[in-house]
């Protein structure tokens, strides 16, 4: 069975400062991994897909990474601003094509 | 273009009345996921559907949940004689053909038993 694992569960920090959010998934039979931001009552938003071919991704101050045979990805977030702070999910889509959803990164940045 | 579209945003119910929330999808796409989102659980996958194949329901809690897509484009998903643990964000998603392809998400129905 897929299990997605975040780490850290929160994280507090200054803006301007760059910072790393941590995905690992056991099984690496995947199509694909998606980073979503969610806000505190609304959906998800898609930031970032890669495919299980792709090493990674980049959008604006965002770089999300895949190692699919460690079953890792990572997401960078560069100059972080006041408006970065939301739930960020890390979701993987396996053969099965549903997808598997981490629990999430709660991210404040602090003006 | 337009997203995907939810309805209603926001459901209050008493515990055992029945519920229907709708889901249309973005237009052209050919799959359709529900999932639910509640305290403790976190985002935990429904039900699937795709073209006109048979749906994969292995994602339904009990079988007081049933979903429906009509016509390949609107869903509606149908909890009966609802129970307070029903309570949570009921979440749909849509994808164009592909597996591989980007799911998008409509804004999610928070439903409340009372």
């Amino acid at each position: 069975k897929q299990e997605v694992t975040q780490i850290p569960a929160a994280l507090s920090v200054p803006e301007g400062e760059n910072l790393v959010l941590n995905c690992s998934f056991t099984d690496s039979a995947i199509y694909n991994l998606q980073w979503f931001r969610q806000d505190p009552g609304k959906g998800l938003t898609s930031l970032l897909l890669i495919q299980s071919s792709q090493r990674e991704q980049t959008s604006g101050r965002l770089n999300a990474s895949l190692d699919k045979s460690s079953g890792r990805s990572t997401l960078y977030i560069a100059a972080s601003q006041p408006g970065d702070s939301a739930t960020y999910l890390c979701a993987v889509a396996p053969y099965g094509n549903k997808l598997v959803f981490g629990a999430g990164t709660i991210l404040r940045v602090k003006s | 273009g337009a997203g995907v579209s939810q309805s209603p945003s926001n459901k209050v119910t008493e515990k055992g009345k029945d519920v229907e929330l709708r889901c249309d999808p973005i237009s052209g796409h050919t799959a359709l996921y529900w999932y639910r989102q509640s305290l403790g659980q976190g985002l935990e996958f429904l039900i699937y559907f795709q073209g006109n194949s048979a749906p994969d329901k292995s994602g339904l809690p009990s079988d007081r949940f049933s979903a429906e897509r009509t016509g390949g484009s609107v869903s509606t998903l149908t909890i009966q004689r609802t129970q307070q643990e029903d309570s949570a964000v009921y979440l749909c998603a849509s994808r164009r053909r592909l597996a591989g392809d980007e799911q998008y998400f409509g804004p999610g129905t928070r439903l409340t038993v009372t």
